[in-house]
Formats: structure tokens, sequence, C-alpha cells
């Protein structure tokens, strides 16, 4: 079955504690993207990748770190986490960045305290 | 940049009444145009696309239509359920092989009653 499987679900952590949220999809996509999902707000995107070991910056990279070490993983980093990055989190992935149809995983929610 | 646009929610419908939620897009090339739809607890599902002008985009009882003249997309549905109460996303694609892959809108939430 296609999909992109994000770990874990749920995640309570303290202030400054480095975190990792993984990433994995099985559809051999180029374009991987994460996204933060807060109210009022929709999706804004934190960072991408164009393929392995090509990242960059979206709308809202401050506080994360991203590597694409393989094709199909894309894990976030947070190296010092804090309350305001309390949010849920999606990953997703897609054959290419123009005109196709992205796939999510089912998010991550995360509280920073 | 680009950008899109969706009317606040939440709205609340009664079964089997019609639903209309607007989306308009920045006009910024000519992009694709997504509806995704995210149930609780769940990630965001496409729910329909239309990638040129004029092409009609449906799946389970939902249409939207690409309007280049007036730069929306209206996600339209003649009879809702119980079942389609939900959150959705309207969204365009990049017009060229830009980084934002999708932007999407603020989201909609529709919360329809028995």
């Amino acid at each position: 079955e296609a999909q992109v499987t994000q770990n874990p679900r749920y995640l309570i952590t303290v202030t400054g504690k480095k975190l990792t949220v993984t990433c994995s999809q099985n559809m051999n996509h180029e374009y991987m993207s994460w996204y933060r999902q807060d109210p009022g707000l929709g999706l804004r995107q934190i960072y991408y990748s164009m393929n392995v070991e090509v990242t960059d910056k979206g709308d809202v990279p401050e506080g994360y770190k991203v590597s694409r070490k393989e094709k199909r993983n894309f894990p976030l980093i947070l190296e010092s986490p804090s309350p305001n990055q309390t949010s849920l989190y999606f990953c997703a992935s897609s054959f290419s960045t123009k005109n196709t149809e992205a796939f999510f995983g089912q998010g991550t929610r995360l509280t920073v305290v | 940049g680009d950008s899109v646009t969706q009317m606040e929610g939440p709205v609340t419908l009664s079964e089997e009444a019609f639903l209309t939620i607007n989306c308009t897009y920045t006009a910024t090339g000519y992009p694709s145009l997504f509806w995704y739809v995210q149930y609780p607890g769940e990630g965001l599902q496409l729910l329909l696309k239309a990638t040129k002008a004029d092409d009609k985009g449906s799946n389970k009882g939902f249409e939207a239509t690409y309007r280049k003249e007036t730069t929306s997309f209206h996600l339209e549905k003649g009879s809702v359920q119980v079942s389609d109460s939900a959150v959705y996303f309207c969204a365009r694609a990049s017009a060229n092989n830009a980084g934002n892959m999708l932007t999407f809108g603020g989201g909609t939430r529709l919360m329809v009653k028995p």
C-alpha cells in the first residue's frame, strides 16, 4: 500500500530536549516536505527536499532541521524545542513539485511544555 | 507570492443541505488546484483536483470547477451527510519547480448535523 508513515503520532516533551520526528514514504517520490498546522493558519511549509541531499527552507524554518540521506526518509529535527513549536506536524511526498498530488502522513501532535 | 483564500468556518449544516465552500487563489501562472479533506485525527487526503481552466474535479459527490476568470475553485456538494464532517483545505500547486509544492488556504471546518 502506498503510504507516508510518520512516527510518533503523539509526543509530549520539555523545552530544550532534542527530538526527531521520522517520516518515510514507499512510493519512490523525489519530493518530500514538512508542514505544521496551527488553528486559523492552515498548513505552513517548514522545509522541503527535492531529492537526496537536496533540502531547502520553507516558510517557517526557524528552530527546525531536516536531512535527506535516503530517498524514502525525511526526518524533522528539533534541536532545542520551545513551546511555540507545539503544533500538529505533517510530512508529505509527491512525484514532483509541479501539479501533482501530494500524499500526507497521519500527523504528529507535538506538545512542548 | 502564491496565496489561497478560503471562507472561514465553521460551517454548520443539516444533513441533505447544499454545501458551498468558497476558495480563491492568486493568479500566478496556471496552477493545478486541489481540495484536500482532513477527517478527525487523520492526515490530509486528496478529495479532487483540476489541472486547467474550466476543468471540473469531482469525487464522492463533491465538485469544483476551475474558474480562471474569477480565480476561484469553489467546493460544492448537493446533499451533505454527517460523514462529510471534516476540515476542507483548498490548495494550489506551485507554478514552477519552486520549493513550495502546495500553498494551502486556512481550512474550513464543516459540521453536519443529523
